[in-house]
């Protein structure tokens, strides 16, 4: 079953615009990570943010986490073309163990010049 | 540095028939994730191997299965192929200890099965 949900499914922008994507997770963890996956293919890492940290930049890039209500956002500002693409949380588990990370459906992005 | 490699890109079977999907990870990563994308599904976790051995698996039939060969590359077979198994197979590597403890995962840029 998924442990992350995302929200929207799919969002479509302007260039230059700003795009925001939010997660929803149901068990404690240890991290939350976002990837991003173009056409279909190998899904690249973008950032990780751990459990006792509340916001994470990096580039354009700025991650929230309210581990309260069990929730993440991922910001792009300044939206291009090339940022086209689908966007997944992934969750590591409190313990992770031999527990792998689990994934959300993903935020499809499409940015129009 | 090479990332992680999967072959074949793409593979045709029919249904009933086997397929055998392959991965390398990063030179130096001992643990290797399989995951099953089908369309409109996201990601879901089939296998998990490190050194040689399997350490944890998904919820699927066991007619999906794998190994890890001893220079860490691994194959996914899938028997008695159904339609429902067409997807995109994704490999993934890490260290064993970056993963024991969930972090990041560098993927393959998978393999697209389709069965008729």
């Amino acid at each position: 079953s998924q442990q992350g949900e995302e929200d929207p499914q799919a969002l479509s922008i302007q260039e230059g615009e700003n795009a925001t994507m939010n997660c929803s997770y149901k068990t404690s963890i240890n991290n939350l990570q976002w990837y991003r996956q173009n056409s279909g293919r190998g899904l690249v890492h973008l950032i990780l943010i751990r459990s006792n940290e509340r916001e994470k930049h990096s580039g354009r890039l700025r991650v929230t986490l309210d581990t309260s209500k069990k929730s993440s956002s991922l910001l792009i500002t300044a939206s291009r073309a090339a940022d086209t693409a689908s966007y997944f949380c992934a969750t590591a588990r409190i313990q992770s163990g031999n527990t792998p990370l689990v994934f959300g459906k993903g935020t499809r992005l499409s940015v129009i010049a | 540095e090479a990332g992680v490699t999967q072959s074949p890109t793409h593979l045709i079977k029919t249904r009933g028939q086997q397929a055998t999907l392959r991965c390398s990870p990063i030179s130096g990563h001992t643990s290797v994730y399989w995951y099953q994308q089908a369309l409109g599904l996201g990601l879901q976790f089939l296998l998990w191997y490190d050194e040689g051995e399997e350490r944890n698996r998904g919820n699927f039939p066991p007619r999906f299965s794998g190994r890890q060969f001893p220079n860490y590359s691994s194959e996914l077979n899938v028997n008695a192929l159904e339609l429902e198994d067409s997807a995109l197979y994704l490999c993934a590597s890490s260290l064993w200890e970056t993963g024991f403890f969930g972090e990041k995962l560098f993927f393959g840029s998978g393999t697209q099965l389709s069965v008729l």
